[in-house]
């Protein structure tokens, strides 16, 4: 079945630390990948987006994100974590041909982060 | 420029209740998604307005739920009657729609529902 699995539930690093999410998908051909930031409060912000090219992604706040198709990732990824970046992240995919135009997200179970000083 | 808001943020009814979510998108967004998130639970695609028309609905859960888009600006989406398994966060997202591949969707805070 098509799938969107982010393994880890909750991830707990401390200030200044890198940091790696993990995600993985299944479909039969790749999809269109994205990564979305929620925190408290606030809406979904998206981070990043991976359609082709380059399998090295950078996006908003520091974060990039790598695609990797012999093993159906997209983890992503933060050199130096700030406690500001505490949130939850989700991993979210566009089958590669959504029809009739709706390009509907398809999320992982979402990420959450704490960060200690 | 005004993100996507959504009213109320918070709402608690009864079992049996009607409740009507609303979701005004950024000015000038053709496409408007409701998204929802049951406690534990992925964030689920629920339909897809573009402009006042109902270009996907396949992931509304049953006719309890009737969502609308007058006029192709804000859009409410009802739940009547309300049951427990409605709990949860929704999520409405908008983007341009303007021919860019898969253009941004912009999302707003969302409006969690508790049915007691």
């Amino acid at each position: 079945a098509q799938s969107v699995t982010q393994p880890d539930i909750h991830i707990t690093v401390s200030e200044g630390a890198s940091l790696e999410l993990r995600c993985n998908y299944s479909y039969g051909a790749t999809p269109y990948l994205f990564w979305y930031v929620q925190s408290p409060g606030q809406g979904l912000q998206l981070l990043l987006k991976y359609f082709s090219g380059d399998t090295l992604v950078q996006g908003i706040k520091g974060f990039e994100a790598e695609f990797k198709r012999s093993q159906s990732s997209f983890n992503l990824r933060k050199p130096s974590v700030h406690w500001s970046d505490a949130a939850e992240y989700f991993c979210a995919v566009v089958p590669l041909y959504s029809g009739a135009g709706s390009y509907q997200l398809t999320f992982g179970k979402g990420t959450k982060l704490s960060v200690i000083p | 420029e005004a993100g996507v808001t959504q009213f109320p943020s918070h709402s608690v009814i009864e079992k049996g209740q009607t409740v009507t979510l609303r979701c005004d998108p950024i000015s000038g967004h053709d496409n408007l998604y409701w998204y929802r998130r049951v406690m534990g639970k992925e964030i689920k695609f629920l339909l897809h307005f573009v402009k006042e028309s109902k270009q996907d609905e396949s992931g509304m859960p049953n006719n309890r739920f009737l969502a609308e888009r007058t006029g192709g600006t804000y859009s409410t989406l009802k739940v009547q009657p309300a049951e427990l398994e409605d709990s949860g966060v929704y999520f409405c997202a908008s983007s341009l729609g303007q021919g860019d591949l898969l253009d941004t969707q912009y999302f707003g805070p969302g409006t969690r529902l508790t049915v007691l």
